[in-house]
């Protein structure tokens, strides 16, 4: 079974320019998430998607990130105009479900994006 | 809102040697579950063990336990006879519900696990 797959692996721009991520879920699975890490962090869940449908985007800075999982399969994630905190690892993941009533919901992860922003 | 702490940065043992990775967390969810996953260098992101709020059992997988003490909010992670391949990073992670009816992982800061040929 093919696991999450994420493009690019290493992204390096400059402050103020735009920048997209692409992920692909494991086939057959409804919830996507995409999680921004910083270094010397966990990773932070900015947007959860289930199908083609936002769940909770409540901690995605709305001003200059976007994402989008037209069909409900591959999803994007823009940065438009990126700043220098952005520098980050923006990871991506998916699930079977994202509702509490399946006990091992697992989350498989990408390999995830490394952005450096100058 | 949940909260998960790791109050280790690093820890470095021998091989062989059993590892206990510390995990404290805070919740006032009745419902909730507890993750670890392991970051090698190559970035991603490896789950290896779940323990649900109302699992009485203590789960394990293969080397990895997890010992979860549920009145003191601790979840914390035993690697029995280390190997070179365990040097990682370990996240702690809850799974609870929020107000937008679904559920959130929650990370913790994470430790860096190494292990001495």
């Amino acid at each position: 079974e093919a696991g999450v797959a994420q493009s690019p692996r290493y992204k390096i721009i400059e402050k103020r320019q735009s920048v997209a991520f692409w992920c692909n879920p494991i086939s057959g699975h409804a919830t996507l998430y995409w999680y921004q890490q910083i270094l010397g962090q966990g990773p932070k869940l900015l947007i959860q998607f289930q199908n083609n449908g936002v769940v909770d985007d409540s901690q995605l800075p709305k001003d200059r990130f976007s994402a989008e999982r037209l069909k409900g399969v591959d999803s994007t994630l823009k940065i438009q105009p990126a700043k220098l905190e952005d520098s980050a690892v923006y990871l991506c993941a998916s699930s079977l479900v994202g509702t509490m009533t399946s006990v091992y919901n697992e989350q498989f992860f990408g390999p995830g994006t490394r952005l450096t922003v100058l | 809102a949940q909260k998960i702490t790791q109050t280790q940065p690093g820890m470095f043992v021998q091989e062989k040697e059993a590892v206990t990775l510390d995990c404290t967390y805070d919740t006032s969810d009745q419902s909730y579950g507890l993750f670890w996953y392991k970051q090698p260098s190559s970035g991603e992101m490896i789950f290896l063990i779940y323990q649900g709020s109302y699992d009485e059992q203590n789960a394990t997988e293969g080397r990895y336990s997890l010992n979860f003490q549920k009145a003191r909010k601790s979840a914390n992670l035993v690697i029995s006879a280390s190997q070179l391949g365990d040097s990682a990073m370990y996240f702690c992670a809850m799974r609870a519900p929020t107000n937008f009816g679904n559920e959130k992982l929650t990370f913790g800061t994470g430790t860096r696990l190494t292990i001495i040929p």
